[in-house]
This record gives C-alpha cells, sequence and structure tokens, in this order.
C-alpha cells in the first residue's frame, strides 16, 4: 500500500526564519509527486510536480527537491503570507488515485 | 474565468438522511475528481468522473456515489449518513485526459456536519 508521510505536522517560523518541510513516500513506481498549499476555508492549490530523483523546482520563496524516498518543500526567508498548509500527493505505479499526506501546517510569525 | 464552484457550502444533516452536493467544473474540463478531508485520516480520493464515465473510484463503501452531466457537472451522494461522514467534501475539475493530479483546480468545498 501506498504510504506517504509528512513532517513535523506543524511549523511555527519568525518571518524570515527558513525551514524545510519532508514528505517521505513509500510507493512502486513514483508517477509524480505533487506539492500544494491549502489556506483555510480553501481548496489545495497546486505549487509543484517533481516526476524523478534529483529533479528541482522553485517558485519565489519556495524550493522542491526530490529523491528516491522524500521530498523537500524549502522555504526561504518566509513572510506571514506563506502560512498555510502544505500538502505532498503522488501517483505511482498503475493507478492515478493519488495519495496524499497528512500536511504540514505552517504559521510565519511576522 | 470562473473557478470551481461547490453548492451549498455549508451543510447539516442528521444520521441516517441523505445528502446531495454538487460541483460546476472550470469551463472547459471534462474531469470532475471527488475528496473527502477529514482532520484524522487527511485528504482522500473517492471518484473522478471524465465524459460521464468513472474513470477512477477510492476505497469508500458504496453508500458514496456520483454522477456527470453531459455539461460536466458533477453531484456526489451519500446515502445513510453516518456521524464520521461530517468532513470536507472537496471537487477538482482538470482540462486533461491524462488524469495526472498537477492539473487539478480544486473547488472550496462543502462542509457537512452529521448530528
Amino acid at each position: 500500500e501506498d504510504q506517504v508521510t509528512q513532517s513535523p505536522e506543524a511549523l511555527r517560523l519568525q518571518e524570515g526564519e527558513s525551514s524545510s518541510l519532508n514528505c517521505s513516500y513509500t510507493v512502486s513506481g513514483l508517477r509524480g509527486l505533487f506539492w500544494y498549499r491549502q489556506d483555510p476555508g480553501k481548496g489545495p492549490e497546486f505549487l509543484f510536480t517533481l516526476y524523478s530523483a534529483g529533479e528541482e523546482k522553485e517558485k519565489e520563496r519556495l524550493k522542491a527537491t526530490l529523491t528516491k524516498k522524500e521530498s523537500f518543500l524549502h522555504i526561504t526567508a518566509p513572510k506571514p503570507e506563506d502560512s498555510a498548509t502544505y500538502l505532498c500527493a503522488v501517483q505511482a505505479g498503475g493507478s492515478y488515485i493519488p495519495t496524499f499526506g497528512r500536511g504540514t501546517s505552517l504559521i510565519v510569525h511576522p | 474565468k470562473a473557478g470551481v464552484t461547490q453548492t451549498p457550502r455549508y451543510l447539516i444533516k442528521t444520521r441516517g438522511q441523505q445528502v446531495t452536493l454538487s460541483c460546476s467544473p472550470i469551463s472547459g474540463h471534462r474531469s470532475v475528481s471527488w475528496y473527502q478531508q477529514t482532520p484524522g485520516q487527511g485528504l482522500q480520493f473517492l471518484f473522478e468522473y471524465f465524459s460521464e464515465t468513472q474513470r477512477n473510484k477510492g476505497n469508500f463503501p458504496g453508500r458514496f456515489s456520483g454522477r456527470q452531466f453531459s455539461n460536466s457537472r458533477s453531484e456526489m451522494n451519500v446515502s445513510t449518513l453516518e456521524l464520521g461522514d461530517s468532513a470536507l467534501y472537496l471537487c477538482a475539475s482538470s482540462p486533461a485526459a491524462d488524469q495526472l493530479a498537477d492539473t487539478q483546480y480544486f473547488g472550496p468545498g462543502t462542509r457537512l456536519t452529521v448530528l
């Protein structure tokens, strides 16, 4: 069974304090790993897709990386508006059904 | 371009009742997926419809069903509601036929409370 584990569950940062969120996965035949951002009262918003180990994607203060076992979402010099829950999901094998992690709740204090 | 809309946004039902939720995808999108989000289980896939046909189905009991209309609008139905069905139900639409999760646009969800 595909497993996706995110850590930490919650993270509090001061504005400007860089950190990383982790998404570890146990799947056979990774098709894609996806990062989403979810704000309270809203649906998830797509951020990145990573397909193979060694791949990296960047968008503003966010950078996603992928290894054979895990993905990191690096947040550089975060701002309060980066506060949200960050979700990762995988699609693997012959199934297109995505498996989501439970998310990391990020709060950035000014 | 209008986003994915879901109605109603909030719903309160009692155990044993049934409920129907509605999703209008982004214009031109032919794929609609439904998810259940709870604090305990996170975001879980329910089913996906493409061109009025159920293409993928998650591991949920038969009480959960859905359909898609010719205009791509979709409904999901939950019969014989249980307390554990209380959740945020999210709909996502996609223009792609290739079923990749990165083409999905999520709606704001319907918050269902079962008393």
